[in-house]
């Protein structure tokens, strides 16, 4: 099993560009999620989804778009990076309280 | 207030030695709880849950204190490999999927 895949790993965008960060997961987990983490911030939830066609808004979702069209992956999308989305950005997907955590996208916005 | 709050450290500890930190959390309310290890530039991954009677696994020990609302993580002999940050982690009641409010970490950083 791969478990929770991100792509791509790095990223360097301009202001005003889009963009979309794929997640996929193998373990036929319902729960899936997308953080973002800062330095000094730590997990911030921008949006998750309990299930398959399902999306809901997490802590800072603004600016960030979202889709479930498959139960194995959960999409991220800027339609217009901004400088203050320059993060890391985590995927992870649960079954019950234990989350699993890609390995992150780095990414830029200049 | 912030929901879950650790001390950011780092917390440097010559390698052998006993090692500890705490967590509190603000929700009275709060279910679960558990630590979580992130190493450097490497995604989270659950390190140990924490229940009411403490638990623990191999040289690490968490403890849950529900009166004074904090959680604490015991580290005994510790390794090199130990370096990291660690994260805590409160699951509040009624959260549903987006429930786990994740605490900034704490770095911990063992000296040979």
């Amino acid at each position: 099993n791969a478990g929770v895949t991100q792509t791509p790993k790095f990223r360097v965008l301009k202001t005003g560009q889009s963009m979309t960060l794929l997640c996929a997961q193998d373990m036929n987990h319902e729960y899936m999620y997308w953080y973002r983490q800062d330095p000094g911030m730590g997990l911030r939830l921008i949006h998750y989804s309990v299930g398959e066609g399902t999306t809901a808004k997490g802590e800072v979702p603004d600016g960030y778009n979202v889709s479930r069209l498959k139960k194995q992956n959960f999409l991220l999308g800027l339609e217009s990076a901004a400088p203050s989305q320059t993060s890391v950005y985590f995927c992870a997907s649960s079954f019950s309280f234990e989350q699993f955590f890609g390995p992150g996208t780095r990414l830029t916005v200049l | 207030r912030k929901e879950v709050e650790q001390d950011p450290g780092p917390f440097n500890v010559p390698e052998g030695a006993t090692v500890a930190f705490n967590c509190t959390y603000s929700n009275s309310a709060s279910q679960s709880f558990f630590w979580y290890r992130q190493d450097c530039r490497k995604e989270p991954k659950l390190l140990m849950s924490v229940y009411s009677s403490g638990n623990e696994d191999g040289r690490f020990t968490a403890q849950l204190n529900r009166a004074s609302q904090y959680i604490s993580l015991l580290i005994r002999d510790s390794k090199l490999s130990d370096s990291a940050t660690y994260l805590c982690v409160v699951k509040n009641s009624g959260g549903g999927a987006d429930g786990l409010t994740f605490g900034k970490g704490t770095h911990l950083i063992i000296q040979p």
